[in-house]
């Protein structure tokens, strides 16, 4: 089974929209945490936001903010005011464990964003 | 600026081949991990090395092989080098966790290979 799932391989966005990104994560450890990462076309990995397992809160970060339903098992990336420099492929990953020196991550194949003018 | 430097940035081989990618994590990070990026693939764990040591290992072929020095600074070792090897090759760099950390990996822009 897929650890990592990112059911839209597209999106379109009309610029100053939000706009949700899907992910939804599959593990038995108690203990891990979530990440979005943003791909622009240059080809650099730039993150953009955690959530830890035990983080009762929904992490932001800016114009960023991970809608995080444990019981889902789903960490939705939510952009809002979308801009045209959001335009990129965007990863969801996972890390599974506490963080003691493993932070090995696994990616989820990705949503490319295009954010229209 | 990851903090993350990769050499090199390009390279263009011949099928058969071997080649070496270098990484120089983020001053102070002890791990040291591979990905490795192709279109049919995504993004694929290669192996991780924390402080010199062999951590994780992930999909990585027996052709390819990796080390980390004294000084932290990794190499990425692909040989016998096939068409389908062409890929983005990721270097990221963590430290342990010291309380707030949140584990984030630092990429650096990658080599791109291609074999031809």
């Amino acid at each position: 089974a897929q650890k990592i799932t990112q059911t839209q391989p597209g999106m379109f966005v009309q610029e100053k929209e939000a706009v949700t990104l899907d992910c939804t994560y599959d593990t038995s450890d108690p203990s891990y945490g979530l990440f979005w990462y943003k791909q622009p076309s240059s080809g650099e990995m730039i993150f953009l936001i955690y959530q830890g397992s035990y983080d009762q809160q929904n992490a932001t970060e800016g114009r960023y903010s991970l809608n995080f339903q444990k019981a889902r098992k789903s960490a939705n990336l939510v952009i809002s005011a979308s801009q045209l420099g959001d335009s990129a492929m965007y990863f969801c990953a996972m890390r599974e464990g506490p963080n003691f020196g493993n932070e090995k991550l696994t990616f989820g194949t990705g949503t490319r964003l295009t954010i229209i003018p | 600026d990851s903090g993350v430097t990769q050499t090199p940035k390009h390279l263009i081989t011949a099928t058969g081949q071997r080649v070496t990618l270098r990484c120089s994590p983020r001053s102070g990070d002890l791990s040291v991990y591979w990905y490795q990026q192709s279109l049919d693939q995504g993004l694929q764990f290669l192996i991780q090395y924390y402080n010199g040591e062999e951590r994780a290992k992930g999909n990585i072929l027996e052709r390819f092989s990796a080390q980390q020095f004294p000084d932290l600074h990794s190499e990425l070792n692909l040989s016998s080098l096939e068409l389908g090897d062409s890929a983005l090759y990721f270097c990221a760099s963590s430290y342990r966790a010291r309380g707030g950390n949140t584990g984030e990996l630092f990429f650096g822009e990658g080599s791109r290979l291609t074999v031809l």
